[in-house]
């Protein structure tokens, strides 16, 4: 089992809102991923980071940021939430061979 | 055209039967190929990675074939519990992030 966590679980929050999600993994990866999935959709790369102080915007646009001050920990900003930012968000790290393990995810709802 | 292509299905098979499942990709540079589950409103988990060679796990077998670029997973004598979506995933050149499928759907039934 991967050791890679994020809180919180479930967020119910209105428009305008500040949020914070957090992703923390004990497995000493370098490389770390946040991707964003609604219902019977695919996986879609919205931030990576292959170290501290390194991060990229993935594939699919995203109006949140990323930091990446330690290695174990990778927190998504949203600085005003929105009804069209409500989905689901998967933190991943992986490990030399890519080998990608995700955590539980977090199901964002914008009311 | 996208990167990595699935047959979203929904592949309904009694238990006991064998199912197999492609996926396609565009970029013939690609370096690594893997198979991941993903249950109901729940995150993907890694089933197995691809190698050149093919490789086995248990009831799983996964194949590569790059001359016509796409990856094969085979499931014998599924269990109600193989019921998931799987999702195929493939690094790019150059980089650590992963392309995935739109998944395919298997329901086993009684």
């Amino acid at each position: 089992e991967a050791d890679i966590y994020q809180t919180p679980r479930y967020l119910v929050i209105g428009t305008g809102k500040k949020i914070t999600l957090e992703c923390s993994q004990t497995m000493g990866h370098d490389k770390m991923y946040w991707y964003q999935q609604d219902p019977g959709m695919e996986l879609h790369l919205i931030h990576y980071s292959y170290g501290v102080n390194s991060t990229e915007k993935g594939d699919l646009s995203s109006e949140s940021t990323v930091s990446r001050i330690r290695t174990e920990h990778f927190p998504l900003t949203l600085e005003s939430a929105r009804p069209s930012h409500t989905s689901q968000y998967l933190c991943a790290s992986s490990d030399p061979g890519a080998e990608q393990y995700f955590g539980p995810g977090t199901r964002l709802t914008v009311t | 055209r996208k990167e990595v292509e699935q047959d979203p299905g929904p592949f309904n098979v009694p238990e006991g039967a064998t199912v197999a499942f492609n996926c396609t990709y565009s970029n013939s540079a690609s370096q690594s190929f893997f198979w991941y589950r993903q249950d109901c409103r729940k995150e993907p988990k890694l089933l197995m990675s691809v190698y050149s060679s093919g490789n086995e796990d248990g009831r799983f077998t996964a194949q590569l074939n790059r001359a016509s670029q796409y990856i094969s997973l085979l499931i014998r004598d599924s269990k109600l519990s193989d019921s998931a979506t799987y999702l195929c995933a493939v690094r790019a050149v150059g980089g650590y992030a992963l392309n995935f499928g739109k998944g395919t759907s298997l329901l086993v039934t009684p």
